[in-house]
């Protein structure tokens, strides 16, 4: 268990609000990401952070902010919702075993009307 | 650019029976990382097995192993003795050197039948 924790888990908002998902991590890992997941496109990168204040974008990153003032907390921001920003989001953390692999938040559903 | 293929939206298998999930991979890199994740219905992700470009022996987890073929840039997954738990969704993944960054499949969606 990775200690990542994502909220809000169940969002509903309108087209044209601002949105900010929150992931939060209790080991102090460096790496934090954040994807979208939609039917037929797997998982797709928004944004993605190597520490304190260091971000990049992923491949979808049109439409979303990311910031990370501390290194628990990595802040996903939609600056004015649309429908096709409905989807699961999920947050992840970059493992520190030889293998490097992610360890998944529980994902938020986001619903735009 | 780099890219991950899985061809098979869904797939069937009958209890205790073998299954293989394809995988094919696009990359210039010499060094990379392949994954294995499983979602089942309640949405978490779940790390199953990895195999790294150097390694010689294909990676084995239990009921789970990967068919590694590098010249192929294949990396399918193999579950042996299926069980109805198995029903879910597999994402195969590969890690872009240099770039902290992970590209996804598109996913097979199996189903294990009694």
């Amino acid at each position: 268990d990775a200690g990542i924790t994502q909220s809000p888990r169940h969002k509903v908002t309108e087209t044209g609000t601002p949105v900010t998902l929150r992931c939060h991590q209790t080991e102090n890992h460096r790496y934090m990401y954040w994807y979208r997941q939609d039917p037929g496109h797997g998982l797709r990168l928004i944004h993605y952070s190597y520490g304190v204040k260091d971000t990049d974008k992923g491949e979808v990153s049109d439409g979303y902010s990311v910031s990370r003032s501390k290194t628990e907390d990595f802040l996903l921001t939609l600056e004015s919702a649309t429908s096709s920003q409905t989807s699961v989001y999920f947050c992840a953390i970059r493992g520190t075993s030889g293998y490097n692999e992610q360890f998944f938040g529980p994902g938020t559903r986001l619903t735009v009307l | 650019a780099q890219k991950i293929t899985q061809t098979q939206p869904g797939m069937f298998v009958q209890e205790k029976e073998a299954v293989t999930l394809d995988c094919t991979y696009d990359t210039s890199d010499q060094s990379y990382g392949l994954f294995w994740y499983k979602q089942p219905s309640s949405g978490e992700m779940i790390f199953l097995i990895y195999q790294g470009s150097y390694d010689e022996q294909n990676a084995t987890e239990g009921r789970y192993s990967l068919n590694f073929q590098k010249a192929r840039k294949s990396a399918n997954l193999v579950i042996s003795a299926s069980q109805l738990g198995d029903s879910a969704m597999y994402f195969c993944a590969m890690r872009e050197v240099g770039t902290y960054k992970y590209i996804f499949g598109t996913g097979t969606r199996l189903k294990v039948l009694a």
